[in-house]
């Protein structure tokens, strides 16, 4: 079955420090893997998609097929980076649908 | 509009009743999803509209559990004889019809069963 593990429900760390956010998945098919973040009472919102290979505001996510992850990382935590984290799985057997992981919530201490 | 408006914002509801949640796509969004935020749930995906096709309903939790689409635009959520397990945030999202950029979502409605 189609799933998305995220094992840390905190991560908590200090300005400067490097964060890594893990995210595992499950699923047969050829995996198309999201991140979304959701900052104090904002909404939800795309953070980066694999398939674009992109660094949005220093993070970055590297498919591994071969562990099933996509973690994301960044080198230099900010303070502005507190948010919560969510890796999502688009699911696509038949209907077109994101399968979100439980969530982390990133802590950043001065 | 801009984005994708949800209303409303909060409700407050007595066990027992029941709720209309609404969510206004982004024009020209062809797909619509709700999930139900909880804490420490994550994002619990509970129906999907496509176009015209058929909604899938495979994560509404019960029978309780109803949404609509009308003229392939604003959306529904309809929950009867709330019950208290049924607080949680429900997020309304929409995309065009292929996935590649991601969804957009509202600002969520925060629903409190008391």
């Amino acid at each position: 079955a189609q799933r998305v593990t995220q094992p840390e429900k905190l991560l908590s760390v200090f300005k400067g420090a490097p964060v890594e956010l893990k995210c595992n998945y499950s699923y047969s098919g050829s995996p198309e893997l999201f991140w979304y973040v959701q900052y104090s009472r904002q909404r939800l919102q795309l953070l980066l998609r694999h398939i674009s290979r992109e660094s949005i505001k220093g993070f970055t996510a590297d498919l591994n097929k071969g562990e099933t992850s996509f973690h994301l990382k960044k080198p230099f935590a900010q303070e502005e980076d507190s948010a919560m984290y969510y890796c999502a799985l688009l699911f696509s057997g038949g209907y077109n649908k994101l399968i979100f992981g439980a969530g982390t919530r990133l802590a950043v201490h001065p | 509009g801009a984005g994708v408006s949800q209303s409303p914002s909060n409700k407050v509801t007595e066990k027992g009743k029941d709720v209309e949640l609404r969510c206004d796509p982004i024009s020209g969004h062809t797909a619509l999803y709700w999930y139900r935020q909880s804490l420490g749930q994550g994002l619990e995906f509970l129906i999907y509209f496509q176009g015209n096709s058929a909604p899938d309903k495979s994560g509404l939790p019960s029978d309780r559990f109803s949404a609509e689409r009308t003229g392939g635009s604003v959306s529904t959520l309809t929950i009867q004889r709330t019950q208290q397990e049924d607080s949680a945030v429900y997020l309304c999202a929409s995309s065009l019809a292929r996935q590649g950029v991601g969804y957009t979502f509202g600002s969520g409605t925060r629903l409190t069963v008391v």
